[in-house]
């Protein structure tokens, strides 16, 4: 049974500073995806892993995909308080098969703080 | 373009009752998925299904839960006589096929009294 797990779980950092939330998962992953969810609302889409040493950045958040390690990170950069959320993990792994089904990490709920 | 559009947003039940959720994907998506987000966790897949048919449902519960895409109209999920525990959001995403990200609805809000 696949498992992705993410740490920390909570995260409560300053604006400007950096940090990184990991995502770990367990068996061989087609691709991993990033996502983002406010209080109440929706998931909203941020990456799209595809393969050995990607990277994507956009804005202040960047993540990158080490398929051999099975680790992807999200590293923010000098946070604001508009990243405030819960932040996913999400692999995409179907017995080899790939089609869509996503097993999520627990979450990430990142507060930043003046 | 519209988003993954779901229904109701909030929908409050008492013990035994039926609740029905319903999601229209984006145009042109013709893979609907159904996530439940228990509080304080992440979402766990539920069931996947194209046109008229399921393809898995290994996420589903065995007994009063039930969904369909029928070809006309949206993706239903059904649950029957509802129990405390069945308390959560349920979110509905779509994708045009499996190789891309999958866009989210708002999610209906399940509350049972």
């Amino acid at each position: 049974e696949l498992k992705v797990e993410q740490n920390p779980l909570f995260l409560s950092m300053q604006e400007g500073k950096n940090y990184t939330i990991y995502c770990n998962y367990s068996t061989t992953s087609d691709r991993l995806y990033w996502y983002r969810q406010d209080p109440g609302k929706s998931l909203e889409s941020l990456f799209v892993l595809l393969s050995n040493g990607a990277v994507k950045q956009e804005g202040r958040l960047m993540a990158s995909l080490d398929t051999k390690a099975r680790l992807s990170t999200l590293h923010i950069t000098a946070a604001v308080h508009d990243l405030s959320a819960t932040y996913f993990c999400a692999v995409d792994n179907a017995g080899g098969t790939s089609y869509g089904k996503l097993t999520f990490g627990q979450g990430t709920i990142l507060t930043v703080h003046p | 373009n519209a988003g993954v559009m779901q229904n109701p947003r909030h929908l409050v039940r008492r013990r035994g009752q039926e609740a029905r959720l319903r999601c229209s994907p984006m145009k042109g998506h013709s893979h609907v998925y159904w996530y439940r987000q228990l509080p304080e966790e992440g979402l766990k897949f539920m069931v996947y299904l194209q046109k008229e048919n399921i393809i898995d449902e290994s996420g589903m519960p065995k007994e009063r839960f039930s969904a369909e895409f029928p070809k006309e109209g949206p993706s239903i999920l059904r649950i029957q006589q509802v129990v405390r525990g069945d308390s959560a959001a349920y979110f509905c995403a779509s994708s045009p096929d499996t190789n891309q990200p999958q866009h989210f609805g708002d999610g209906t809000r399940l509350s049972i009294l």
